[in-house]
């Protein structure tokens, strides 16, 4: 099983420009999330799907857009580039709605830089 | 106002030895629960041990182990007989019933397990 798989690796972006990260599990899991990673900050969540059709706001949704396109695929968008989103990337999902003992599932992560 | 606190230094621990990592966390959520997870430098998240609030016994994974004194509310993760292989960032992170099912991480602690 792939489990959750995230693309691209990698990606530089000029300001301003826009990309589309994605990501897929095939794991069935209804839960979906969006964290990044910069350095001392842990991970902060910038959104998250709790089911197909679902998005909400986590913790640093500013500058971001995301899409849950069907079960297995949630994606994040950022329409206009900047600095200060140079970061790494994760995606997760769990199989839970609402309270529960199940661990998320990361991707690999991908690592962003924006010039 | 930040829910999971993990303030040790980076920590150098001597092969073999056990090492403890502490988090508290604040919440005044009666039923939630608490998460440990390792990064090694290769980046990926591994989801190594969980612990419940009703849980009547400290989880235990084979070489992890969660010391969990709900009054104090800490959590911290002890790794018994450290092997090379634990050198990593840990991070400790919730999930409270009315958090909507998010997961909070705490900013980490770096181990290093010198031979």
């Amino acid at each position: 099983n792939a489990g959750v798989t995230q693309t691209p690796k990698f990606q530089v972006l000029k300001t301003g420009q826009s990309m589309t990260l994605q990501c897929a599990q095939d794991m069935n899991h209804n839960s979906m999330y969006w964290y990044r990673q910069d350095p001392g900050m842990g991970l902060r969540l910038i959104y998250y799907s709790a089911s197909e059709g679902t998005t909400d706001k986590g913790e640093v949704p500013n500058g971001y857009n995301v899409s849950r396109l069907n079960k297995r695929e949630f994606s994040l968008r950022l329409e206009s580039a900047a600095p200060s989103q140079t970061s790494v990337y994760f995606c997760a999902s769990s199989p839970d709605r609402g309270l529960g003992n199940s661990p998320l599932h990361f991707g690999n992560g991908t690592r962003l830089t924006v010039t | 106002a930040q829910k999971i606190t993990q303030t040790q230094p980076g920590m150098f621990v001597q092969e073999k030895e056990a090492v403890t990592l502490d988090c508290t966390y604040d919440t005044s959520d009666p039923s939630y629960g608490l998460f440990w997870y390792k990064q090694p430098s290769s980046g990926e998240m591994i989801f190594l041990i969980y612990q419940g609030s009703y849980d009547q016994q400290n989880a235990t994974e084979g070489r992890y182990s969660l010391n969990f004194q709900k009054a104090r509310k800490s959590a911290n993760l002890v790794i018994s007989a450290s092997q090379l292989g634990d050198s990593a960032m840990y991070f400790c992170a919730m999930r409270e019933l009315y958090g909507n099912n998010r997961l909070a991480f705490g900013k980490g602690n770096q181990v290093v397990v010198i031979p």
